[in-house]
């Protein structure tokens, strides 16, 4: 079946770093793909919406210029955390929009995310 | 706005015993709605996923039912084991293809 691919699954990095998290889709193309961060014992929140080709579409309070948003082709995603403070440190998980049937047939899969400290 | 909510927050029982998780949406106005798996530390692992126009799904011991106009549905689990320990989401679908969780419930199965 079809897999996301989610790398690294766990970075350990100092305060002040810039961090990337790749998010593949492995057999299908995907134009949509989703960035959610987990806090500890909390749901999912979603941070922005990416769009192959265009910019990243954010949700409210989530900062354009401290998570930026590549989706330069149609199998790749990248969140890149600019500067990372402790309070970045959080559990990241992907998502990518097989595009297969049509609307509410078009399933949805997983990556199995990225944990992140900042120290 | 939609929200989704998930009761109860924690559920610990026996080995055996068949149990009910809830869920509940404020917006009726979805696409599908799914159920996860979640291990400590782990990713999502999809376990059914409920189309807006369907009424319940079923895989194994899992079964899933859906009212989308009292903006509930359950996920029942038969005879649950120890290993059926995790925590356990449920995401409604938006016309964006947005997925909105719920707040989560942290299965415990004792053997």
């Amino acid at each position: 079946g079809a897999v996301v691919s989610q790398h690294p699954s766990r970075v350990i990095c100092k305060s002040g770093t810039s961090v990337k998290i790749e998010c593949r889709s492995l057999d299908f193309q995907a134009t949509t793909m989703f960035w959610y961060r987990q806090f500890p014992k909390k749901s999912l929140m979603l941070m922005a919406t990416s769009n192959e080709g265009s910019k990243a579409t954010y949700e409210q309070g989530v900062e354009k210029d401290k998570f930026l948003i590549n989706h330069a082709s149609l199998t790749l995603s990248t969140l890149t955390v600019t500067s990372a403070h402790p309070e970045d440190s959080s559990f990241y998980i992907c998502s990518a929009r097989e595009e297969t049937g049509t609307g509410s047939n078009q399933p949805q899969h997983f990556g199995d995310g990225t944990r992140l400290s900042i120290l | 706005k939609q929200e989704v909510t998930q009761i109860p927050a924690a559920l610990s029982v026996p080995e055996g015993e068949n149990l009910v998780l809830n869920c509940s949406f404020t917006d009726s106005a979805i696409y599908n709605l799914q159920w996860f798996r979640q291990d400590p530390g782990k990713g999502l692992t999809s376990l059914l996923l409920i189309q807006s126009s369907q009424r319940e799904q079923t895989s194994g011991r899992l079964n899933a039912s859906l009212d989308k106009s009292s903006g509930r549905s359950t996920l029942y689990i038969a005879a649950s084991q120890p290993g059926d320990s995790a925590t356990y989401l449920c995401a409604v679908r938006l016309g964006t293809y947005k997925y909105i969780f719920g707040t989560g419930t942290r299965l415990k199965v004792l053997a």
